[in-house]
């Protein structure tokens, strides 16, 4: 089993509409979670942090389930500008090292 | 300044060359990272340098010499490559520990 793992999607979202998707993680000493967005032939850009009571930034929501071990993020009022790739990483106990997950793919279209 | 520079952008070398890839940061961040990342792959770490000591190696092969002549920067010595080294090189900085890492726009390294 890969220590954190996502959809790879494609998920084909209409433009206007909410999509959400998860991430699972094995390792149950994980201390900190984020989301970051990847552009084809870019660099990952850290999106947000995901905090134990969840939290918000503008259209988008970030959700932690410790007990079944996953992230969630979910993007209100999709804009064409959202497609992307969504990586989500994992700090483990070890605290520098992240590991990212394979990646979900979004294409908002019109 | 919240903006993790590298140099070169692309690069393209023989198995036998010699080179280096340059990254900076102005964050004041005590972490730096080298990241590899093959197309429609994630990011796969290499390295990790912690108050400029090497805190983490990701069993890379030797052909892959990070150095980091002080907080701020941090290289990546290449020699005697393989045609399957060519992949996008990351580098990112952090906050001491469990903290989000904000990655450079990255060097595109083609070895031939």
């Amino acid at each position: 089993r890969k220590e954190v793992e996502q959809d790879p999607g494609p998920f084909n979202v209409p433009e206007g509409a909410t999509v959400a998707f998860n991430c699972t993680y094995s390792n149950s000493a994980s201390q900190s979670f984020f989301w970051y967005r990847q552009d084809c032939r870019k660099e990952p850009k850290l999106l947000m942090s995901v905090y134990s009571s969840g939290n918000e930034d503008g259209r988008f929501t970030a959700q932690l389930n410790r007990a079944s071990q996953y992230i969630s993020l979910l993007i209100r009022d999709s804009k064409l500008s959202d497609s992307a790739t969504y990586l989500c990483a994992v700090n483990g106990a070890a605290g520098n090292k992240l590991t990212f997950g394979g990646g979900t793919r979004v294409l908002v279209k019109p | 300044d919240t903006e993790v520079t590298q140099t070169p952008k692309h690069l393209v070398m023989g198995m036998t060359n010699k080179k280096s890839l340059k990254c900076e940061q102005h964050m004041g961040h005590r972490a730096m990272y080298w990241y590899k990342q093959k197309a429609k792959k994630p990011p796969e770490l290499m390295f990790v340098y912690s108050y400029e000591k090497l805190s983490i190696n990701e069993s890379v092969p030797s052909r892959f010499s990070p150095e980091c002549p002080n907080s701020s920067l941090l290289n990546l010595h290449l020699h005697a490559l393989q045609p399957e080294d060519s992949a996008l090189y990351l580098c990112a900085s952090s906050q001491e520990g469990a903290a989000g890492q904000f990655f450079g726009p990255g060097t595109r390294l083609t070895v031939l």
